[in-house]
Protein backbone atom coordinates (compact mmCIF):
# COMPACT_ATOMS: atom_id res chain seq x y z
CA UNK A 1 0.00 0.00 0.00
CA UNK A 2 0.73 3.69 -0.40
CA UNK A 3 2.34 5.22 3.10
CA UNK A 4 3.27 8.95 4.15
CA UNK A 5 4.59 9.19 7.31
CA UNK A 6 5.63 12.14 9.55
CA UNK A 7 5.21 13.16 13.80
CA UNK A 8 1.99 13.80 14.80
CA UNK A 9 2.75 17.17 16.89
CA UNK A 10 5.95 19.10 17.70
CA UNK A 11 6.60 21.73 19.90
CA UNK A 12 8.96 24.21 19.27
CA UNK A 13 10.19 27.75 20.43
CA UNK A 14 9.95 31.32 19.26
CA UNK A 15 13.21 31.91 17.11
CA UNK A 16 14.29 28.54 17.10
CA UNK A 17 14.68 26.50 13.77
CA UNK A 18 12.04 23.43 13.58
CA UNK A 19 12.41 20.44 10.87
CA UNK A 20 9.83 18.80 10.51
CA UNK A 21 10.19 15.12 8.27
CA UNK A 22 8.32 13.30 6.53
CA UNK A 23 8.56 9.64 4.72
CA UNK A 24 6.81 7.66 1.86
CA UNK A 25 6.59 4.81 0.66
CA UNK A 26 4.25 5.01 -3.07
CA UNK A 27 3.57 3.34 -6.37
CA UNK A 28 6.11 5.30 -8.20
CA UNK A 29 6.92 9.21 -7.59
CA UNK A 30 6.36 12.65 -9.51
CA UNK A 31 6.88 15.11 -6.89
CA UNK A 32 6.56 16.29 -3.38
CA UNK A 33 4.54 19.05 -1.79
CA UNK A 34 4.05 21.02 1.84
CA UNK A 35 1.14 22.87 2.50
CA UNK A 36 1.07 24.95 5.56
CA UNK A 37 -2.55 24.55 7.10
CA UNK A 38 -3.85 27.18 9.98
CA UNK A 39 -6.77 25.60 12.48
CA UNK A 40 -9.95 26.33 10.17
CA UNK A 41 -8.53 27.26 6.99
CA UNK A 42 -7.76 25.93 4.06
CA UNK A 43 -4.52 24.46 3.34
CA UNK A 44 -1.77 26.73 1.70
CA UNK A 45 1.00 25.71 -0.95
CA UNK A 46 4.42 25.73 0.46
CA UNK A 47 6.93 24.35 -1.73
CA UNK A 48 7.28 21.67 -4.08
CA UNK A 49 10.43 19.17 -4.92
CA UNK A 50 10.95 16.64 -7.20
CA UNK A 51 14.73 16.59 -7.44
CA UNK A 52 16.99 15.82 -4.71
CA UNK A 53 18.29 18.93 -2.83
CA UNK A 54 17.19 21.44 -1.21
CA UNK A 55 14.98 24.54 -2.01
CA UNK A 56 15.20 27.22 0.40
CA UNK A 57 12.31 30.20 0.14
CA UNK A 58 12.45 32.73 3.10
CA UNK A 59 12.62 30.78 5.99
CA UNK A 60 11.12 27.54 5.02
CA UNK A 61 13.43 25.10 3.20
CA UNK A 62 12.07 21.85 1.67
CA UNK A 63 14.55 19.21 1.55
CA UNK A 64 14.29 15.55 -0.53
CA UNK A 65 16.04 12.56 -1.15
CA UNK A 66 13.97 10.42 -3.43
CA UNK A 67 16.90 7.54 -2.59
CA UNK A 68 15.76 7.17 0.73
CA UNK A 69 11.77 8.22 0.46
CA UNK A 70 12.39 11.32 2.62
CA UNK A 71 11.82 14.48 2.64
CA UNK A 72 11.90 17.79 5.69
CA UNK A 73 10.81 21.46 5.81
CA UNK A 74 12.48 23.28 8.10
CA UNK A 75 11.57 26.59 9.64
CA UNK A 76 13.87 28.94 10.68
CA UNK A 77 13.20 32.00 13.22
CA UNK A 78 10.09 31.08 14.34
CA UNK A 79 7.65 33.06 14.77
CA UNK A 80 4.06 32.41 16.53
CA UNK A 81 2.04 32.68 13.30
CA UNK A 82 4.03 29.52 12.54
CA UNK A 83 2.00 27.83 14.54
CA UNK A 84 -0.25 25.68 12.04
CA UNK A 85 -0.32 22.00 10.91
CA UNK A 86 1.87 21.13 7.86
CA UNK A 87 0.77 18.50 5.19
CA UNK A 88 3.25 16.44 2.99
CA UNK A 89 1.67 15.02 -0.01
CA UNK A 90 3.33 12.40 -2.74
CA UNK A 91 2.55 12.83 -6.17
CA UNK A 92 2.32 9.13 -7.43
CA UNK A 93 2.87 7.15 -10.60
CA UNK A 94 -0.68 7.78 -11.60
CA UNK A 95 0.11 11.30 -11.18
CA UNK A 96 -2.72 11.10 -7.70
CA UNK A 97 -1.88 13.44 -4.76
CA UNK A 98 -0.93 11.24 -1.34
CA UNK A 99 -1.70 12.83 1.62
CA UNK A 100 0.18 12.12 5.23
CA UNK A 101 -2.10 13.04 8.42
CA UNK A 102 0.09 16.18 9.05
CA UNK A 103 2.25 17.63 11.56
CA UNK A 104 0.73 20.11 14.10
CA UNK A 105 3.72 22.52 14.89
CA UNK A 106 3.04 24.44 18.57
CA UNK A 107 4.89 27.55 19.18
CA UNK A 108 5.98 28.78 22.15
CA UNK A 109 7.33 31.92 23.18
CA UNK B 1 -6.59 37.97 -5.49
CA UNK B 2 -7.93 34.12 -6.31
CA UNK B 3 -10.55 32.48 -4.37
CA UNK B 4 -12.59 28.99 -3.81
CA UNK B 5 -15.83 29.95 -1.70
CA UNK B 6 -17.24 27.35 -0.33
CA UNK B 7 -20.99 28.16 0.34
CA UNK B 8 -21.02 26.83 4.72
CA UNK B 9 -18.20 27.11 7.09
CA UNK B 10 -20.44 25.17 9.32
CA UNK B 11 -23.60 22.98 8.65
CA UNK B 12 -25.61 20.41 10.82
CA UNK B 13 -27.71 17.89 9.37
CA UNK B 14 -29.71 14.74 10.27
CA UNK B 15 -29.27 11.28 9.20
CA UNK B 16 -30.89 10.32 6.40
CA UNK B 17 -31.39 13.51 5.03
CA UNK B 18 -29.32 14.83 1.42
CA UNK B 19 -26.66 17.64 2.05
CA UNK B 20 -25.84 19.58 -0.54
CA UNK B 21 -22.05 21.05 -0.25
CA UNK B 22 -21.57 24.05 -2.96
CA UNK B 23 -18.02 24.94 -4.12
CA UNK B 24 -17.53 28.45 -6.82
CA UNK B 25 -13.86 29.27 -7.52
CA UNK B 26 -13.34 32.57 -9.50
CA UNK B 27 -9.86 31.73 -11.29
CA UNK B 28 -11.38 29.99 -14.77
CA UNK B 29 -9.77 26.94 -13.50
CA UNK B 30 -10.56 23.10 -15.00
CA UNK B 31 -9.78 20.81 -12.19
CA UNK B 32 -12.18 20.86 -9.10
CA UNK B 33 -11.39 18.38 -6.04
CA UNK B 34 -13.39 17.15 -2.97
CA UNK B 35 -12.13 16.26 -0.38
CA UNK B 36 -12.81 15.37 3.19
CA UNK B 37 -10.35 15.49 6.38
CA UNK B 38 -10.43 13.40 9.41
CA UNK B 39 -8.21 14.07 12.22
CA UNK B 40 -5.45 11.57 12.25
CA UNK B 41 -5.89 10.57 8.36
CA UNK B 42 -4.66 12.53 5.58
CA UNK B 43 -6.75 14.01 3.30
CA UNK B 44 -8.97 11.61 0.59
CA UNK B 45 -9.91 12.56 -2.65
CA UNK B 46 -13.80 11.93 -2.91
CA UNK B 47 -14.37 12.99 -6.66
CA UNK B 48 -12.49 15.33 -9.20
CA UNK B 49 -13.64 16.86 -12.52
CA UNK B 50 -11.41 17.84 -15.14
CA UNK B 51 -14.21 19.70 -17.13
CA UNK B 52 -18.03 20.67 -17.30
CA UNK B 53 -20.39 17.62 -16.59
CA UNK B 54 -17.06 15.35 -16.24
CA UNK B 55 -15.92 13.99 -13.10
CA UNK B 56 -14.11 10.74 -11.97
CA UNK B 57 -14.40 8.87 -8.60
CA UNK B 58 -11.83 9.37 -6.21
CA UNK B 59 -10.33 7.26 -3.37
CA UNK B 60 -13.81 7.19 -1.07
CA UNK B 61 -16.93 8.05 -3.48
CA UNK B 62 -19.41 5.77 -1.92
CA UNK B 63 -22.07 7.67 -0.54
CA UNK B 64 -21.37 10.53 -2.16
CA UNK B 65 -22.44 12.14 -5.45
CA UNK B 66 -21.12 15.39 -7.53
CA UNK B 67 -22.20 17.95 -10.03
CA UNK B 68 -20.36 20.20 -12.36
CA UNK B 69 -22.68 22.24 -14.47
CA UNK B 70 -21.07 25.25 -14.69
CA UNK B 71 -17.11 25.44 -15.10
CA UNK B 72 -17.21 27.94 -11.85
CA UNK B 73 -19.05 25.52 -9.72
CA UNK B 74 -18.17 22.34 -8.43
CA UNK B 75 -21.17 20.94 -5.79
CA UNK B 76 -20.62 17.76 -3.55
CA UNK B 77 -23.88 15.59 -2.49
CA UNK B 78 -24.64 13.41 0.39
CA UNK B 79 -27.49 11.08 -1.27
CA UNK B 80 -29.13 10.06 2.43
CA UNK B 81 -26.52 11.39 5.44
CA UNK B 82 -24.67 8.79 7.65
CA UNK B 83 -23.11 9.82 10.97
CA UNK B 84 -20.06 8.76 9.51
CA UNK B 85 -19.66 11.56 6.99
CA UNK B 86 -19.49 14.07 10.02
CA UNK B 87 -16.35 14.98 8.43
CA UNK B 88 -14.55 18.35 7.28
CA UNK B 89 -14.63 19.00 3.41
CA UNK B 90 -12.57 20.92 1.01
CA UNK B 91 -12.48 21.92 -2.35
CA UNK B 92 -9.80 22.72 -4.83
CA UNK B 93 -9.30 23.74 -7.91
CA UNK B 94 -6.34 24.04 -10.50
CA UNK B 95 -5.77 24.77 -13.60
CA UNK B 96 -5.81 22.04 -16.68
CA UNK B 97 -2.17 21.08 -16.56
CA UNK B 98 -1.98 20.82 -13.30
CA UNK B 99 -3.67 17.72 -11.99
CA UNK B 100 -3.33 18.14 -7.92
CA UNK B 101 -5.24 21.17 -6.35
CA UNK B 102 -3.35 24.27 -6.37
CA UNK B 103 -6.21 26.24 -4.38
CA UNK B 104 -8.18 25.53 -1.43
CA UNK B 105 -11.32 26.74 0.13
CA UNK B 106 -11.04 27.64 3.84
CA UNK B 107 -13.65 24.47 4.20
CA UNK B 108 -17.26 22.87 5.60
CA UNK B 109 -17.35 21.50 8.95
CA UNK B 110 -20.53 19.44 8.60
CA UNK B 111 -22.06 17.25 11.39
CA UNK B 112 -24.64 14.68 11.13
CA UNK B 113 -26.67 13.94 13.93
Amino acid sequence: GQNIDQPTEMTATEGAIVQINCTYQTSGFNGLFWYQQHAGEAPTFLSYNVLDGLEEKGRFSSFLSRSKGYSYLLLKELQMKDSASYLCAVVDSNYQLIWGAGTKLIIKP
Amino acid sequence: DVKVTQSSRYLVKRTGEKVFLECVQDMDHENMFWYRQDPGLGLRLIYFSYDVKMKEKGDIPEGYSVSREKKERFSLILESASTNQTSMYLCASSFGTDVQPQHFGDGTRLSIL
